[in-house]
């Protein structure tokens, strides 16, 4: 059965440094999105793209963080300069349609110090 | 923004009893719902989702129940089974909306006693 999948599983930075989570959706789904998970909160949604372009993002999502889709199936979120803040659970999904349910990846966890 | 509750943290049950995990939220215009299951370093899985035009969806062991009025929706699991044991979410979206993003409750951790 496909499944998104994402790498790193765990990333440790240093606050400052610029992280990219990668992510690579399921194959013939058109839409991507980044939801993140802070410990014993609940899921919440980052950003979505569609056709190269992000098509809906949240309060949470500013000028520090940018999502690309460099080739046909990777799917990327550089976080800038992170904060101790962003220390996070980052999930991928993708669906087929907007309409569509979305399918998640295992996660990353990104740990900042 | 508590749209979506989920207000039981934890709920036990018995191997081969039935599991009523529920679900409240407040936005009139979420017309679309979805439950899922999360095990401890993983992500969320999908599991069964409901239209706002329909009042029961089921699937397998697994049946959704949506009361649009009471804004009002509850996963049932019978049987349950110990593999069972997960933390489940609720989700709403607004499809008519426009919107991309799903709105999570925070989740019950389900745990089936062999």
């Amino acid at each position: 059965e496909p499944e998104v999948t994402q790498t790193p599983s765990h990333q440790v930075t240093q606050m400052g440094q610029e992280v990219i989570l990668r992510c690579v959706p399921i194959s013939n789904h058109l839409y991507f999105y980044w939801y993140r998970q802070i410990l014993g909160q609940k899921v919440e949604f980052l950003v979505s793209f569609y056709n190269n372009e992000i098509s809906e993002k949240s309060e949470i999502f500013d000028d520090q963080f940018s999502v690309e889709r460099p080739d046909g199936s990777n799917f990327t979120l550089k976080i800038r300069s992170t904060k101790l803040e962003d220390s996070a659970m980052y999930f991928c999904a993708s669906s087929a349609l907007r309409v569509e349910t979305q399918y998640f990846g295992p996660g990353t966890r990104l740990l900042v110090l | 923004d508590q749209q979506v509750k989920q207000n039981s943290p934890s709920l036990s049950v018995q191997e081969g009893r039935i599991s009523i995990l529920n679900c409240d939220y407040t936005n009139s215009m979420f017309d679309y719902f979805l439950w899922y299951k999360k095990y401890p370093a993983e992500g969320p899985t999908f599991l069964i989702s409901i239209s706002s035009i329909k009042d029961k969806n089921e699937d397998g062991r697994f049946t959704v129940f949506l009361n649009k009025s009471a804004k009002h929706l509850s996963l049932h699991i019978v049987p349950s089974q110990p593999g069972d044991s997960a933390v489940y979410f609720c989700a709403a979206t607004s499809l008519i909306s426009g919107t991309y993003k799903y709105i999570f409750g925070t989740g019950t951790r389900l745990k089936v006693l062999a």
